[in-house]
C-alpha cells in the first residue's frame, strides 16, 4: 500500500519569504510517480510537477522548486518570494507503476501568505 | 480541449433523495477516476474505470454508492439514498492510456451537501 505524509497542516508566512512544503511518501513498488496539485480558495486542483522515481534531479520552475530525494523518501516544493497568489492547499499525491493511474494523496499543507 | 466536465458544480439535496454526478472526460482518455474530498479524511479514491470497465472499487464507501461509465465519453456516480455524511466535493479526473507518461486531469468537482 501506499502512503503520503504531509505533516505540516498549515503554514503562514510574510510575502517575499521562501516556504518550504514537505513530502514524504512510502511505498514497496520501485517504479512510481510523484506529484504535487495546487487548490485554490476557488476549489479547482491544478497541477504542478510529476516526478518518476528514476529521476531525481531537482527542478525548477520559476518561483517553484522540488527536491526529490529517494534516500529520505521525500520530495519537497519550495516557493521562493512567496506572493499573496500562492496562498492555497497544496497536496503531494504518488501513483505507482505508470503514474496515470489512482492516485494517493497526502493530506495537504494550506498556505497563506500575509500581505 | 474542454478539459473534464462535470455537472452540477453545486448540488444541495435532502436527506434520503437519490444523486447523481455527472463527469465527461477528455476525449481519448482511458482512464476515468471519481474522487472525494472531506475535511475529515482528505482527497479519496472512489472508484475508477480503465476503458470504461471498473478496475478498483474498493474506495467506494458502502452500497449507497454507485458508479457506471456506459461509454467512454460520460460517466455518473450515483448516491442512493444520501446522507448528510456524504455532503463533500466530488472530483472527477481523467488521464490517457496506460503507458503514457502524463498526469491526471481533474474536473472543477460537484460540491455535494445532504441536509
Amino acid at each position: 500500500a501506499q502512503k503520503v505524509t504531509q505533516a505540516q497542516t498549515e503554514i503562514s508566512v510574510v510575502e517575499k519569504e521562501d516556504v518550504t512544503l514537505d513530502c514524504v511518501y512510502e511505498t514497496r513498488d520501485t517504479t512510481y510517480y510523484l506529484f504535487w496539485y495546487k487548490q485554490p480558495p476557488s476549489g479547482e486542483l491544478v497541477f504542478l510537477i510529476r516526478r518518476n522515481s528514476f529521476d531525481e534531479q531537482n527542478e525548477i520552475s520559476g518561483r517553484y522548486s522540488w527536491n526529490f530525494q529517494k534516500s529520505t523518501s521525500s520530495f519537497n516544493f519550495t516557493i521562493t518570494a512567496s506572493q499573496v497568489v500562492d496562498s492555497a492547499v497544496y497536496f503531494c499525491a504518488l501513483s505507482v507503476n505508470f503514474g496515470n493511474e489512482k492516485l494517493t494523496f497526502g493530506t495537504g499543507t494550506r498556505l497563506t501568505i500575509i500581505p | 480541449d474542454a478539459g473534464v466536465i462535470q455537472s452540477p458544480r453545486h448540488e444541495v439535496t435532502e436527506m434520503g433523495q437519490e444523486v447523481t454526478l455527472r463527469c465527461k472526460p477528455i476525449s481519448g482518455h482511458d482512464y476515468l477516476f471519481w474522487y472525494r474530498q472531506t475535511m475529515m479524511r482528505g482527497l479519496e479514491l472512489l472508484i475508477y474505470f480503465n476503458n470504461n470497465v471498473p478496475i478498483d472499487d474498493s474506495g467506494m464507501p458502502e452500497d449507497r454508492f454507485s458508479a457506471k461509465m456506459p461509454n467512454a465519453s460520460f460517466s455518473t456516480l450515483k448516491i442512493q439514498p444520501s446522507e448528510p455524511r456524504d455532503s463533500a466535493v466530488y472530483f472527477c479526473a481523467s488521464s490517457p492510456r496506460q503507458g503514457s507518461y502524463t498526469e491526471a486531469f481533474f474536473g472543477q468537482g460537484t460540491r455535494l451537501t445532504v441536509v
